[in-house]
């Protein structure tokens, strides 16, 4: 059964740093390209970043490019998020979604979600 | 990377269909054949319905289908059941690694 379980939510004050991560278990992790997906309580969906199985194909939405880093280990099966400047429109629930592919097409299997929240 | 555009509301009676479309652009939802579909449940993740546009995982009713015509996608619910209310959110891949959401639609079951 695959299982991704995120971490490291929590307050932080405006222009701060957070770093996410997300344990996989239940399939090959290095088989398959990762995504964070958001989403403001009551909102919709935003995509905010995918990588590749191997990190060799990595995307960033706009509104996150040049504060957030998509990082991952295999050899842990483990992906992370480092969110640096961060926001009060960055406030929303993290979660961590498994693709189908290797190469990041289709977002499909998502973990439970772990709240960041930036407020002063 | 603008959403794509769904209606926030849909509804339908027991055993009706109902149909959500889910616009974009030939960047998007036109131009790849990597839409998929997601039904949210109040306090729930989000489940994967439909990828490339008109598969369906395995373990999902075949009451769920997809559909494309230009830079519109659409997602059917055939013969509605009390347990299909919930939130419904389009995706499509946009090119250069990314994607995009839509706007999400609320199904209401009357």
């Amino acid at each position: 059964e695959v299982q991704l379980v995120e971490s490291g939510g929590g307050l932080v004050q405006p222009g701060r740093s957070l770093r996410l991560s997300c344990a996989a278990s239940g399939f090959t992790f290095d088989d398959y390209a990762m995504h964070w997906v958001r989403q403001v309580p009551g909102k919709g969906l935003e995509w905010v970043s995918g990588i590749s199985w191997n990190s060799g194909m990595i995307g960033y939405a706009d509104s996150v490019q040049g504060r957030f880093t998509i990082s991952r280990d295999n050899a842990k099966n483990s992906l992370f998020l480092q969110m640096n400047t961060l926001r009060a429109d960055d406030t929303a629930l993290y979660y961590c979604v498994k693709d189908r592919f290797s190469s990041g097409r289709c977002p499909d299997h998502w973990g439970q979600g772990t709240l960041v929240t930036v407020s002063s | 990377q603008s959403a794509l555009t769904q209606p926030p509301s849909a509804s339908g009676s027991p055993g009706q269909s109902v149909t959500i479309p889910c616009t974009g652009t030939s960047s998007d939802v036109g131009g790849y054949n990597y839409v998929s579909w997601y039904q949210q449940h109040p306090g729930k993740a989000p489940k994967i319905l439909i990828y490339e546009v008109i598969k369906r995982p395995s373990g999902v009713p075949d009451r769920f289908s997809g559909s494309r015509s230009g830079n519109t996608a659409s997602l059917t619910v055939s013969g509605l059941q009390a347990e299909d209310e919930a939130d419904y959110y389009c995706s499509s891949y946009a090119g250069s690694d990314t994607f995009v959401f839509g706007t999400g639609t609320k199904v209401t079951v009357l």
